[in-house]
């Protein structure tokens, strides 16, 4: 089965450190996402790409947050500086989406990048 | 964006067939209704979509009323491994990303 690569999949810091999360989404899915999970939020939409453009990122906190895909096989989740309240899940998740189709939501999730800032 | 209330957990035993309702009232027409799995240490897994009437596929079925504002996934005969989250998600057309509820914590007995 095709899969959603994540790297790292553990990372600890210190506060104030830079973090970068990659994911290799799979390969011919046009649309990428990212979420995080925490216990006291679940998991929320972070930023979402459409053909490496990014959609949507209104739910990322934009002065330490930001997300890239420098090509279609790699997209970045960059943190700077780092804080203990950034701990938590990171999930990427890719699928394909085109505008002809009606609904197609059953989009693949990786295994996460467990983050924990102290 | 529709909002949906699913119960926080349920039980069962190996071999019973489980049924999630998960209501969501202000569904809009041209929304639809997903459904996804999550274990522990692990991303969300797609399980099934639908639009109205009934869907069915390997994993399980997915009963929508003709009004919408409810659904029900059905998973038959529920094995230890079903043990997890089940998130009923409404999916806004032209709006690509989903938006997670709280999710509703299946344990099964032996």
């Amino acid at each position: 089965d095709a899969r959603v690569t994540q790297t790292p999949r553990h990372k600890v810091t210190e506060m104030g450190q830079e973090v970068t999360m990659r994911c290799q989404p799979i390969l011919g899915h046009n649309t990428v996402f990212w979420y995080r999970q925490t216990m006291m939020q679940g998991l929320e939409l972070l930023a979402y790409f459409r053909n490496r453009a990014p959609l949507d990122d209104s739910g990322m906190p934009k002065d330490r947050f930001s997300a890239e895909m420098p090509d279609a096989t790699l997209a970045t989740l960059k943190i700077q500086p780092s804080e203990p309240r950034d701990s938590a899940v990171y999930f990427c998740a890719s699928g394909l989406v085109t505008l002809l189709e009606g609904g197609n939501y059953g989009y693949t999730f990786g295994s996460g990048t467990r983050l924990t800032v102290v | 964006l529709a909002k949906t209330t699913q119960p926080i957990s349920m039980d069962s035993y190996e071999g019973q067939e489980v049924n999630i309702t998960c209501s969501h009232n202000n569904i809009a027409t041209n929304d639809y209704i997903t459904w996804y799995q999550q274990f522990p240490s692990q991303g969300p897994r797609f399980i099934i979509q639908g639009y109205k009437t009934k869907v069915t596929n390997e994993v399980a079925s997915l009963f929508i009323p003709a009004d919408r504002k409810s659904s029900t996934l059905s998973l038959p005969r529920v094995s230890l491994s079903d043990t997890a989250v089940y998130y009923c998600l409404v999916a806004e057309r032209g709006r690509r990303a989903l938006t997670f509820g709280s999710g509703t914590r299946l344990q099964v007995q032996p």
